[in-house]
């Protein structure tokens, strides 16, 4: 059973367009959203996080919206460059971060 | 460099072969994960280590599968009597747990990539 599921899948966006990736979990005791950014050869690593106790955080150009009673959540890269170009993976822990539950990934292109 | 090494980065074996993983994690962390990751899907929870004390495998840990962590240090990870289906990234992290320094950040190594021909 995937604890976290994520779509979509593949997307591709214009340079300076905003790019958009969802997530939804079922899990009501997980406390902790983090967004993980992947390029290939390399291993993950933390982009962004939040906590279901406020609904948007926003660092830079990327920004977590959370929906608490719809037990969604989503990443919004604006002014998309082709550096972001990377596969981003959602993911969702309880608040003692013993375990990580990651999505299946989105595989962003963003073209020049 | 500081961070999260995992060696070998890539190990072809045959099928039936035992092979280990080794991973040093950056070395104020406390808590070490090994997760698997296999072509177009995330990050798979495995088992992770607070200090040198294993606290949780997943049911998808077969007996084949075993980790150490010895001295809360370093940590490896050993395959027994490969299968195909064990080809895939197995990818080694490390975090602070406890404190004011702990963010939840995993840390991740570059991975140590299996192929059981």
């Amino acid at each position: 059973q995937q604890q976290v599921k994520q779509s979509p899948q593949s997307l591709i966006v214009q340079k300076g367009g905003i790019s958009i990736i969802n997530c939804a979990y079922e899990n009501t005791a997980f406390d902790y959203f983090p967004w993980y950014q992947q390029f290939p050869g390399k291993g993950p690593a933390l982009l962004i996080a939040i906590r279901p106790d406020v609904s948007e955080k926003k660092e830079g150009r990327f920004t977590i919206s959370f929906n608490k009673s719809a037990k969604q959540f989503s990443l919004h890269i604006m002014d998309s460059q082709p550096g972001d170009s990377a596969t981003y993976f959602c993911a969702a822990s309880r608040y003692n971060f013993n375990k990580f539950y990651f999505g299946s990934g989105t595989k962003l292109n963003v073209k020049p | 460099d500081t961070g999260v090494s995992q060696d070998p980065r890539h190990k072809i074996t045959k099928r039936g072969q035992n092979v280990t993983f080794r991973c040093d994690p950056i070395s104020e962390h406390n808590r070490l994960y090994w997760y698997r990751q296999t072509l177009g899907q995330g990050p798979e929870f495995l088992t992770y280590f607070q200090n040198e004390a294993q606290l949780e495998k997943s049911r998808l840990l077969s007996d084949r599968f075993s980790a150490e962590r010895p001295k809360g240090s370093f940590s490896t990870l050993e395959i027994q009597r490969t299968e195909q289906g064990d080809s895939a990234m197995y990818l080694c992290a490390s975090s602070l747990w406890g404190g004011q320094g702990d963010t939840g950040e995993l840390f991740f190594g570059e991975g140590s990539r299996l192929t059981v021909l």
